[in-house]
Order: C-alpha cells, then sequence, then structure tokens
C-alpha cells in the first residue's frame, strides 16, 4: 500500500508563530485531506487537497501531486491549534492511509 | 459538527464478547467508511460500503464484519473481542456521486475497551 511520512513528527510552538507540517506520500493519489485531531479525539477535516493551494483562515495547505509531497501551513498559532495534524492521501481506491501524525503543542 | 453520527460513544466490554457499532452517514452521502485508531497500529482503514454493497476492504479481521442498510446507515460487527481489538472506532461519509473521490467526513467515534 501507499507509504505516507509526515515530518516533523514533533512540534512546539509559542502561540504567534508560524510553521510548515510536511506530508510525503509513495504513490499517485486521487484524493489527499489534512484533518486536526483534537485533544478530544475528533477528527476535523482542514483540507481536501489533491492537489493545487487552498486557504482556510490561518490555515493553507498545498499539494504538489507530480512531486508526491503535500504541505500545511499554520500561521499566527493559537493555543487551540494543539493537538495531532494527519496527511491522509488515497490512491485510486478512494480509501484514505493515514501518516504517523505531528503532534503540535501551542504554548502561550 | 460533522454531520455523522456513532453510537455509542463509549463502550466496555469484556473478551470473547461481541459488540456493534452504529454509524449514520450525513445526509445525502452515500459511502461509509470504518477506520480504526490504535496505539500500535494508528489510524487504518477497515472496509469501505458503498448504496448498500461493500467496496472495498483493508486490514479487517475475520471476525469483524460490516454492513450498510437501505436508510444507509452501517454498522460494524466485533465478535471474539481480544484485549488488542481495543480501540477508536471512527465513521466516515462521503457523497462520492458518479463514484468520484470527494471529501470524507468522521464521526466522532466509538471508544472501545476491552476489559
Amino acid at each position: 500500500g501507499i507509504q505516507v511520512e509526515q515530518s516533523p513528527p514533533d512540534l512546539i510552538l509559542q502561540e504567534g508563530a508560524n510553521s510548515t507540517l510536511r506530508c510525503n506520500f509513495s504513490d499517485s493519489v486521487n484524493n489527499l485531506q489534512w484533518f486536526h485531531q483534537n485533544p478530544w479525539g475528533q477528527l476535523i477535516n482542514l483540507f481536501y487537497i489533491p492537489s493545487g493551494t487552498k486557504q482556510n483562515g490561518r490555515l493553507s495547505a498545498t499539494t504538489v501531486a507530480t512531486e508526491r509531497y503535500s504541505l500545511l501551513y499554520i500561521s499566527s498559532s493559537q493555543t487551540t491549534d494543539s493537538g495531532v495534524y494527519f496527511c491522509a492521501p488515497g490512491p485510486n481506491d478512494y480509501k484514505l492511509s493515514f501518516g504517523a501524525g505531528t503532534t503540535v503543542t501551542v504554548r502561550a | 459538527d460533522s454531520g455523522v453520527t456513532q453510537t455509542p460513544k463509549h463502550l466496555i466490554t469484556a473478551t470473547g464478547q461481541r459488540v456493534t457499532l452504529r454509524c449514520s452517514p450525513r445526509s445525502g452521502d452515500l459511502s461509509v467508511y470504518w477506520y480504526q485508531q490504535s496505539l500500535d497500529q494508528g489510524l487504518q482503514f477497515l472496509i469501505q460500503y458503498y448504496n448498500g454493497e461493500e467496496r472495498a476492504k483493508g486490514n479487517i479481521l475475520e471476525r469483524f464484519s460490516a454492513q450498510q442498510f437501505p436508510d444507509l446507515h452501517s454498522e460494524l460487527n466485533l465478535s471474539s473481542l481480544e484485549l488488542g481489538d481495543s480501540a477508536l472506532y471512527f465513521c466516515a461519509s462521503s457523497v462520492e456521486l458518479s463514484l468520484s473521490p470527494d471529501t470524507q467526513y468522521f464521526g466522532p467515534g466509538t471508544r472501545l475497551t476491552v476489559l
């Protein structure tokens, strides 16, 4: 199956800082989503982004499908951004394959 | 709120028992996915149903089975439970009109503890 590598595994930020999370994947995809798992375990959709760039408030994401990577940008981080961020590409059969995640801790 | 509902939220049971997890997809979504999140395996795909039919299978054990009913809700049945089955089980739904991939929306999950 498709291999998904997320970096860094852990990230500690001061409130207000910016950061970039990276996701590399091993195969071509027709689906890619970014999720935020909050401390209560809920998986929250951030982006559906098999290619191109999208922005939503302080978050933006870019996927370069031909080079098999995606980036998630967090700007002006807030304590509520803490949690685990998952990249989940989906190959041709639509199911999502999750990376190990990046654990983000934002300190006030 | 994603619009996907799962019941129960928590389930505590003993080894060897059987449980049923229920999922109601978002209104209009035809596709239902089940995922398992455990400490050692991470988040992994179990099975997908589309409009009542099984479409894809992942790392689902033979002791586990699922179905999607005519009203599109889905149930995941776990039997002969083992300690290692303790995990957070997510259901996700997606509209996937014309069988095109689309955003998957995840429910709040069912936390299963096997004692």
